[in-house]
């Protein structure tokens, strides 16, 4: 069964670039939907892009700043969002699309932190 | 705020039936029979319950079902347990630009 795991620094510095790593095991990558969402520390969530064989489509609000890519060959998807700020601090979780709006499975997410 | 509209709590005693709204617009929940349901214990992942608006996924009791009339969307929960106490968030698709909007959470108290 397809397993998740996000990876990345735990902290970040505000206005720096946020960087992490989805790890897939157990399933192939391809003609599969994966996305990135994130949980606020107040417990709202929040998506922020998805990628199918390599054509990726981002929330409008962070479009600015976000770009999600693949590495099929080290079975990972990552994401990159520029110009944090503390409004960005959040658990990050990768997940596969599995219906329309149906997230399964979803990684066991990672804190990231803003910190000035 | 949150795209879609969620009470913030609800309540009830084992054994009896809850029914969580997520209220949307004409645009996502109105416009789609795409809907999920997330159920988020403390410290947890959240697990997804249903999709595509009434459909369980596999393992998840027939005690829960989803619904939806107009721009809103349901899930009820019936014969309530004390596990069932957590967090609930509603996903609806909402076109391809946008792709999801989400919910507020509703924190579900068993008594």
């Amino acid at each position: 069964q397809v397993q998740l795991q996000e990876s990345g620094p735990g902290l970040v510095k505000a206005s720096e670039t946020l960087s992490l790593i989805c790890s897939v095991s157990g399933g192939s990558m391809r003609n599969i939907y994966w996305t990135w969402i994130r949980q606020f520390p107040g417990k709202g969530l929040e998506w922020i892009a998805y990628l199918f064989n390599g054509e990726t489509t981002y929330n409008p609000s962070l479009k600015s700043r976000v770009t999600m890519s693949v590495d099929t060959s080290k079975n990972q998807f990552s994401l990159k969002l520029t110009s944090v700020t503390a409004a960005d601090t959040a658990v990050y979780y990768c997940a596969r699309i599995k219906y329309t709006v149906g997230l399964d499975p979803m990684g066991q997410g990672t804190l990231v932190i803003v910190s000035s | 705020q949150s795209a879609l509209t969620q009470p913030r709590s609800v309540s009830g005693s084992p054994g009896q039936s809850v029914t969580i709204s997520c209220t949307g617009t004409s645009s996502d929940v109105g416009a789609y029979n795409y809907v999920s349901w997330y159920q988020q214990h403390p410290g947890k992942v959240p697990k997804i319950l249903i999709y595509d608006l009434n459909k369980r996924q596999s393992g998840v009791p027939d005690r829960f079902s989803g619904s939806k009339s107009g721009n809103t969307a349901f899930l009820t929960i019936s014969g309530l347990q004390a596990e069932d106490e957590a967090d609930y968030y509603c996903f609806s698709y909402a076109g391809s630009n946008i792709y999801v909007v989400i919910g507020g959470g509703t924190k579900l108290t068993v008594l």
